[in-house]
């Protein structure tokens, strides 16, 4: 079975300060791991995602994650927060069947 | 090269109501999604689809039907509105997700059941 949880739902940092969204996830398998960001009365966009090449993973807009399989955790970390970067955040698994299994979201405030 | 597109983008129908919405991608992907967000909730699979003349149920499929009669769409019907199904619906479309590839989401459609 797979799954993943948001251990945060709404988290809110100031302009300028570092940002950090944590997803623990739970496979049976060897998995794929996503970060995807929705913007305010917006679809979904792929922000990054993990595929067993490397553990540090760079995506768009200044974001990286680590997969740390001792910890099964892939958080999201950008070291300078912008006013842009105010959305919902999706960390996402999958890698064996046919489906994808979302956590709850993180909301991210950006204070000015 | 459009991506993935989704009609309508707003609906608005009374309880008992019918309704198709219409996912269409341009990408040659095989799997077809439909999800539901609600607020707290993430998205929620409904029912999905690995190629062309298949579906298969998700999570919440009950009170929604699905047809992929051509590669390039994926149908949602509601043949009998409930307020329950009020929701942001999103279609997504990949390649095999167990490859490792991602997904790519359409714009959503607000539908609102009175």
């Amino acid at each position: 079975a797979q799954s993943v949880t948001q251990l945060d739902s709404h988290v809110s940092v100031s302009e300028g300060t570092p940002v950090l969204l944590r997803c623990n996830y739970s496979s049976s398998y060897s998995p794929s791991l996503f970060w995807y960001v929705q913007h305010p009365n917006k679809g979904l966009q792929l922000l990054l995602k993990y595929t067993s090449a490397a553990t540090l993973v760079k995506g768009i807009n200044g974001f990286e994650a680590e997969f740390k399989k001792s910890e099964t955790s892939f958080h999201l970390t950008k070291p300078s927060a912008h006013m842009s970067d105010a959305a919902e955040y999706f960390c996402v698994v999958s890698g064996y069947g046919n489906q994808f299994y979302f956590g709850t979201g993180t909301s991210l405030t950006v204070i000015p | 090269n459009a991506g993935v597109t989704q009609t309508p983008k707003f609906r608005v129908l009374k309880t008992g109501q019918s309704m198709t919405l219409l996912c269409a991608q341009d990408m040659n992907h095989e799997y077809m999604y439909w999800y539901r967000q609600d607020p707290g909730m993430g998205l929620r699979l409904i029912h999905y689809s690995v190629g062309e003349g298949t579906t298969a149920k998700g999570e919440v499929p009950d009170g929604y039907n699905v047809s992929r009669l051509k590669k390039q769409n994926f149908l949602l019907g509601l043949e009998s509105a409930a307020p329950s199904q009020t929701s942001v619906y999103f279609c997504a479309s990949g390649r095999d997700p167990s490859a490792f590839y991602e997904q790519y989401f359409g714009p959503g459609t607000r539908l609102t059941v009175t």
